[in-house]
């Protein structure tokens, strides 16, 4: 089955830092998700990249879709501390379901 | 705009129990909703789905049930709870296939 690798898994980083998330499939991506996780609370929808070499920005994150779509990226311009968080890719699977990689933990600090 | 309620946010209880949680949608019709669960140590897993009234499928085999009893309304149930079944449930909702799906607040179920 198609699975999604994150990385880097963890990652702490100074307030006002750029950084980048990466996501990598093992097959095509029909359709690749970003959501933010709080923890204990539910998942925001940032974006969804469906062409290969998209790119899709909403305030100082964007998140690209490589040519053969089998990796995403997702940058982070400036960070801030209310960008703390778990970031997850996901993609869209044979049935209706959204399978989702393990996610990356942001920590950002002041 | 189109809003998600989960409720209760936590819950504790008994192993034997029921359970019932529920879901419910607003400025939408006819959604496709879901229930996921989020295991310690583990990714998202879809539970259930259901593309309309009374249409249930079920991902996986497990001690649970959904209903759909009306166009906006998603329970998750059990008629008895085991030890295995604590975990974040995470319902949601996306106006058809491939497109977005936007998850509600959760529910922390803690199993004694």
């Amino acid at each position: 089955s198609q699975e999604l690798e994150q990385s880097p898994q963890s990652l702490i980083v100074q307030e006002g830092k750029n950084l980048t998330i990466n996501c990598t499939s093992s097959k095509t991506l029909y359709g690749l998700y970003w959501y933010k996780q709080k923890y204990g609370e539910g998942l925001i929808f940032l974006m969804m990249l469906q062409k290969g070499g998209e790119e899709k920005s909403h305030e100082k994150i964007t998140a690209k879709l490589d040519e053969k779509k089998q990796q995403s990226s997702l940058h982070i311009t400036a960070s801030q501390p209310s960008h703390a968080g778990i970031y997850l890719c996901a993609y869209q699977g044979g049935s209706e379901k959204l399978v989702f990689g393990k996610g990356t933990k942001l920590t950002v600090n002041p | 705009s189109q809003t998600i309620h989960q409720w209760p946010a936590t819950l504790v209880q008994p192993v034997g129990s029921p359970l019932s949680l529920e879901c419910t949608v607003e400025g939408t019709s006819n959604p496709n909703l879901y229930w996921y669960r989020q295991a310690a140590g583990r990714g998202l897993q879809l539970l259930f789905y259901s593309v309309g009234i009374g249409q249930i499928s079920s991902e996986v085999p497990q001690n649970l049930s959904a209903s759909r009893p009306q166009d906006r309304q998603f329970i998750l149930s059990s008629k008895k709870l085991l030890l295995s079944d604590s975990g974040f449930y995470l319902c949601a909702w996306s106006s058809a296939r491939n497109q977005p799906q936007h998850f509600g607040d959760g529910t922390r179920l803690s199993i004694l």
